[in-house]
């Protein structure tokens, strides 16, 4: 069965230092999402992208982020200088059609990053 | 934006007994998933159910779009089944491209 897939599955880096973390969503999905879980928190919605833009984004997700799709297969998530808070699980998830809001989304195993 | 609301917040359950979680959300939708979070943080779809009753295996579901409401039913519970129990749903109307907006959970403990 297709999944979704993430690396790292832990990353360790200190404050300020550049992070990418890499997703391969599902081969025939066509929205991909990124979204983010603090520690005992509920999972938060960071970004969508849709044709090579992003459609929509959260307020959390600042000038420190960002999101590529640098060929056929990959997304990434790039934070530019990490912060203590930054700490989390990042998901990231992909979904099959255009009308999205009535299609599932698949999420992979996630990213636990540690920012110290 | 709309709002989830999960009840009952934790759970404690002894190996074999039968639970209902529920969801509750503040506006029409025209998707839910529910998840489960394992002990390794990982998120496993269970079902995707806008309306209706799906099951797979001891897992069942219901929703009542019309009454805002989603049903988790586990029964016969097994210690695998501990973890954290997730609805989410997308806003109904407006520009949003299926952002999934998530409640804060039931955390399920079933005890050997």
């Amino acid at each position: 069965e297709p999944e979704v897939t993430q690396t790292p599955s832990h990353q360790v880096t200190q404050m300020g230092q550049e992070v990418i973390l890499r997703c391969v969503p599902i081969s025939n999905h066509l929205y991909f999402y990124w979204y983010r879980q603090i520690l005992g928190q509920k999972v938060e919605f960071l970004v969508s992208f849709y044709n090579n833009e992003i459609s929509e984004k959260s307020e959390i997700f600042d000038d420190q982020f960002s999101v590529e799709r640098p060929d056929g297969s990959n997304f990434t998530l790039k934070i530019r200088s990490t912060k203590l808070e930054d700490s989390a699980m990042y998901f990231c998830a992909s979904s099959e059609a255009l009308l999205v809001r009535s299609y599932e989304q698949y999420f992979g195993p996630g990213t636990r990053l540690t920012v110290t | 934006g709309i709002q989830v609301e999960q009840s009952p917040p934790d759970l404690i359950l002894q190996e074999g007994a039968n639970s209902t979680l529920r969801c509750n959300f503040s506006d029409s939708v025209n998707n839910l998933q529910w998840f489960h979070q394992n002990p390794w943080g990982q998120l496993i779809n269970l079902f995707y159910i806008p309306s209706g009753t799906k099951q797979n295996g001891r897992l069942s579901a219901t929703t009542v779009a019309t009454e805002r409401y989603s049903l988790l039913y586990i029964s016969s519970s097994q210690t695998t089944d501990s973890g954290v129990y997730f609805c989410a749903v997308p806003p109904a109307g407006g520009t949003s491209y299926g952002k999934l907006t998530f409640g804060q959970g039931t955390i399920l403990t079933v005890h050997p």
